[in-house]
């Protein structure tokens, strides 16, 4: 595709359900991340994949987090048993990679709400 | 990880040039600096990248002394549009931590 796409733009879960948000990155790009933004907040970083594998994970902030990219393009994130405080916009982007220091692309976002 | 310090919020006028520090006392040698832009319901969007000295594309110029322990992104002739959120990382493209930023303020 043209961008990073991101799926559903906006999802409203009640307290306790689990929701899983789509990324599907630029065709070929290795690289693929994921960021928690709150209200007036910088993105957090969450993960960080190169193709399949996950790298780093340490933003990850609670064993709720799940994230996978299985075949190294489209990558989900699963939140199990929401918490108001999860509300947020989740971010992901993509780069080439393969080597250090290449622009990194964003999605527009998925903003969830736990009521 | 090189923490990242900037201002967290100026103002300017149309027309004017911005320039925006960030300081990063302690950059790594095999660090990069790397600007991004945000406006409000959108992701983030890269700027401008560079290592050492002076960088510049058709939007922005990245300046960095030698010491490489901070980094002054410059904005030439700032429109209204240009009212956003700039952000400064420090690291390697696998090491993307934002900040809180800058919040840019353009006015008529």
């Amino acid at each position: 595709g043209a961008g990073v796409s991101q799926s559903p733009r906006y999802k409203v879960a009640k307290r306790g359900q689990d929701v899983a948000l789509r990324c599907d990155p630029i065709s070929g790009h290795v690289s693929l991340f994921w960021y928690q933004q709150a209200l007036g907040q910088g993105p957090e970083f969450l993960t960080y994949f190169q193709n399949e594998a996950q790298l780093d994970k340490s933003g990850l902030p609670s064993d709720r987090f799940f994230a996978e990219r299985p075949e190294g393009s489209v990558s989900t994130l699963k939140i199990q048993r929401t918490q108001q405080e999860d509300s947020a916009v989740y971010l992901c982007a993509s780069s080439q990679g393969g080597e250090a220091n290449t622009e990194a692309f964003f999605g527009q976002g998925t903003r969830l709400t736990v009521v | 990880l090189a923490k990242t310090t900037q201002p967290i919020s100026m103002d300017s006028y149309e027309g004017q040039e911005v320039n925006i520090t960030c300081s990063h006392n302690n950059i790594a040698t095999n660090d990069y600096i790397t600007w991004y832009q945000q406006f409000p319901s959108q992701g983030p969007r890269f700027i401008i990248q560079g290592y050492k000295t002076k960088v510049t594309n058709e939007v922005a110029s990245l300046f960095i002394p030698a010491d490489r322990k901070s980094s002054t992104l410059s904005l030439p002739r700032v429109s209204l549009s240009d009212t956003a959120v700039y952000y400064c990382l420090v690291g390697e493209l696998w090491d993307m931590r934002f900040g809180a930023g800058t919040r840019l303020t353009v006015k008529p």
